[in-house]
């Protein structure tokens, strides 16, 4: 089965820190790699996408991805309390029948503290 | 607002019900999936869809169904011979499922628990 993962946590980061997670994923193909944040009891949203290798930035948050390493991270700078949260790696995958699903890693909590 | 509804909220089943999760999207998406999480767990595939009367098992099928007899609409049922059925439910959708790079947006989703 193609595979997605993360280190679960907790990643515990002051505040005004820089937080790094990082994802590996098996399938050599893929070619879309999401970031959703899940605040704790609530659905996740989406945060960043990443398609091609090296970095891509939007206001505190950059994903780096490294196809030959198969490997994705995103980067938050100056992180906030209310970036708390778990952070969910998802790859798009081919699922049979030229379709292609999202399958996500188990998430790792991040907790930033005051 | 366009956006994916899910209802309930909450969901109390007793052993050896079915109960069916509602999910509706007015993206005018044509993909629709079901995701189930559980504490300390990733997101794990359950059914999903590409277009009408159509839909592919995931990867932790057994235990539940689905339909698609609208393009908005995809519930799921889950039957009585699902043995863990309490977790949380999410609804997605997607442009399509033939897209490599599109994202999926998510529903509220329905907490399920058996009492």
């Amino acid at each position: 089965q193609k595979e997605v993962e993360q280190n679960s946590g907790p990643l515990s980061v002051p505040e005004g820190a820089i937080a790094s997670l990082n994802c590996t994923y098996s399938d050599r193909v893929s070619q879309s790699f999401f970031w959703y944040r899940q605040y704790s009891g609530k659905s996740p949203e989406l945060i960043m996408s990443i398609y091609s290798n090296g970095d891509k930035e939007d206001g505190r948050f950059t994903a780096q991805l490294n196809k030959a390493s198969q490997y994705v991270s995103l980067l938050i700078r100056d992180s906030q309390p209310s970036d708390s949260a778990t952070y969910l790696c998802a790859v798009n995958i081919e699922a049979g029948s030229g379709y292609s699903t999202l399958t996500f890693g188990k998430g790792t909590m991040l907790l930033v503290s005051p | 607002d366009g956006g994916i509804t899910q209802s309930p909220k909450y969901l109390f089943r007793k052993e050896g019900q079915n109960v069916t999760l509602s999910c509706e999207q007015n993206l005018n998406h044509d993909a629709m999936y079901w995701y189930r999480q559980d504490p300390g767990q990733g997101l794990r595939l359950i059914y999903y869809s590409q277009i009408v009367n159509d839909f592919q098992k995931g990867d932790i099928a057994e235990g539940y169904s689905v339909s698609r007899e609208k393009k908005e609409s995809f519930p799921l049922t889950v039957t009585s011979a699902q043995k863990n059925p309490t977790a949380f439910y999410l609804c997605a959708s997607s442009i399509d499922l033939w897209d490599r790079f599109t994202e999926a947006f998510f529903g509220q989703g329905t907490r399920l628990t058996v009492v």
